[in-house]
């Protein structure tokens, strides 16, 4: 099942940078998207949604940009700080509540 | 602000043997979830519940699983007769009710290990 996919499994960003980390999905039927931040032995912590119906979402350091056409979607952190470090992971749903979650990108910031 | 919790952090059990995860979700949310992810791999759904019953359950969710909310504030995941390959990350998640974007809120997990 592959209908959420995170490509780049780890990203090395400097503080203060901006931090792009990207989704892609295969199912148009995706309603509603969302970016968890997973720090080890801790559960998936919400940071930002968007509906299908939008194409930006922002939240103080944190934008949520959603290309349906391109069935992509990205999270941009700016400026990124050392506590960002962790695994993100992009998740979808449709229709129904299930999310299907993608394979996480591990998000290193170094000073 | 409110969480969602989970006992225990860490389970471990003999193949064969039964074994119940606890949740207590947020105490406004009436939709609740588990999901599992295995070491390594993706956060993967298991089932949903809703208004004391199952709404949604996957393939994984087979006649070993059983979920129930035995009072008003506990939500548990019964694996019958746990296998190897049961051995996982559990998440137990909630939220709020009816908008479509209402977010889920996941708890810390429970580290399951069968031996």
């Amino acid at each position: 099942d592959q209908q959420v996919k995170q490509n780049s499994p780890s990203l090395s960003v400097q503080e203060g940078r901006i931090s792009i980390l990207n989704c892609d999905y295969t199912n148009s039927m995706f309603d509603y998207f969302l970016w968890y931040k997973k720090y080890p032995a801790e559960g998936p912590t919400f940071l930002i949604s968007i509906s299908s119906i939008k194409d930006k979402n922002e939240d103080g350091r944190f934008t949520v940009f959603l290309n349906k056409s391109a069935k992509h979607l990205s999270l941009h952190i700016v400026p990124s700080q050392p506590g960002d470090s962790a695994v993100y992971f992009c998740a979808a749903r449709v229709n129904t509540d299930k999310l299907i979650f993608g394979t996480g990108t591990r998000l290193q910031v170094f000073p | 602000e409110p969480e969602v919790t989970q006992t225990p952090s860490h389970q471990v059990t003999q193949m064969g043997q039964e074994v119940i995860l606890r949740c207590v979700p947020i105490s406004n949310h009436l939709y609740f979830y588990w999901y599992r992810q295995i070491l390594g791999q993706k956060v993967e759904f298991l089932v949903s519940f809703y208004n004391n019953e199952i709404s949604e359950k996957s393939e994984i969710f087979d006649d070993q699983f059983s979920v129930e909310r035995p009072d008003g504030s506990n939500f548990t995941l019964k694996i019958r007769s746990t296998k190897l390959e049961d051995s996982a990350m559990y998440f137990c998640a909630s939220r709020v009710a009816g908008g479509s974007t209402d977010t889920q809120y996941f708890g810390p997990g429970t580290r399951l290990t069968v031996l």
